[in-house]
């Protein structure tokens, strides 16, 4: 089956400085690879997405890129803000396998 | 549109009782997937449906839990007899097609404590 490596499992930044959060995965037939947020108690969110055929993506201060060569990719944030403090989850899938990474609990302090 | 539904929100059970829980999809979303959240981890993939079809229950502890879409609609995981190892939020997402590449939306969750 699939084995997603997530890290880092604790990330404490300062507002306003960026947040790297990066995944390995390891099915080489894997060709979607969602971020979701997951605010405390609530329901995990989609907050960006990318497809194989595309090595970046940006969504004004977040932004995912792919190297499917090295079999990784990475959620970057940029501008953190308080209301950016959750837990951040990268998913992936090869065929209809689907796998979420371990999280990353991220913590923007003021 | 209407999110994901599901019910109870909240379940405490002694182990060894048996518990079910109830999903409605998205109106018109075709594939439903029920995850296991232990506290701490992320989503374990449970099974996964496609209308009333199972297309992944790899991971499903068949011995206890068990599934089912009738109608391709509504769902229920039901878990028979249950051991503290299951206490988790059990989460319903769907998605409008089959197979990855599609946003799943999520449910609320069912948080399941055994005691």
């Amino acid at each position: 089956g699939e084995n997603v490596e997530q890290h880092p499992s604790t990330l404490s930044v300062q507002e306003g400085d960026s947040a790297v959060i990066k995944c390995t995965y390891s099915d080489s037939a894997s060709n979607y690879f969602p971020w979701y947020k997951q605010e405390l108690g609530k329901r995990p969110q989609l907050i960006i997405d990318i497809r194989s055929n595309v090595g970046e993506k940006k969504d004004q201060r977040i932004a995912v890129t792919l190297n499917k060569t090295a079999k990784h990719f990475s959620l970057h944030i940029t501008e953190t803000q308080p209301e950016d403090s959750a837990v951040y989850f990268c998913f992936t899938g090869g065929g209809n396998k689907l796998t979420f990474g371990t999280g990353t609990q991220l913590k923007v302090e003021l | 549109e209407a999110g994901v539904a599901q019910s109870p929100r909240y379940k405490i059970i002694e182990k060894r009782q048996s518990v079910a829980f109830w999903c409605n999809p998205i109106s018109g979303h075709a594939t439903l997937y029920w995850y296991q959240q232990i506290l701490g981890q992320g989503p374990k993939l449970l099974i996964q449906f496609q209308n009333n079809g199972v297309v992944d229950d790899s991971q499903l502890p068949k011995d206890r839990f068990s599934a089912e879409r009738l109608k391709g609609v509504d769902s229920t995981l039901k878990i028979q007899p249950a051991k503290l190892e299951d206490s988790a939020v059990y989460l319903c997402a769907s998605s409008l097609v089959q197979g990855v590449g599609y946003e799943q939306y999520f449910g609320p969750g069912t948080r399941l404590t055994v005691t």
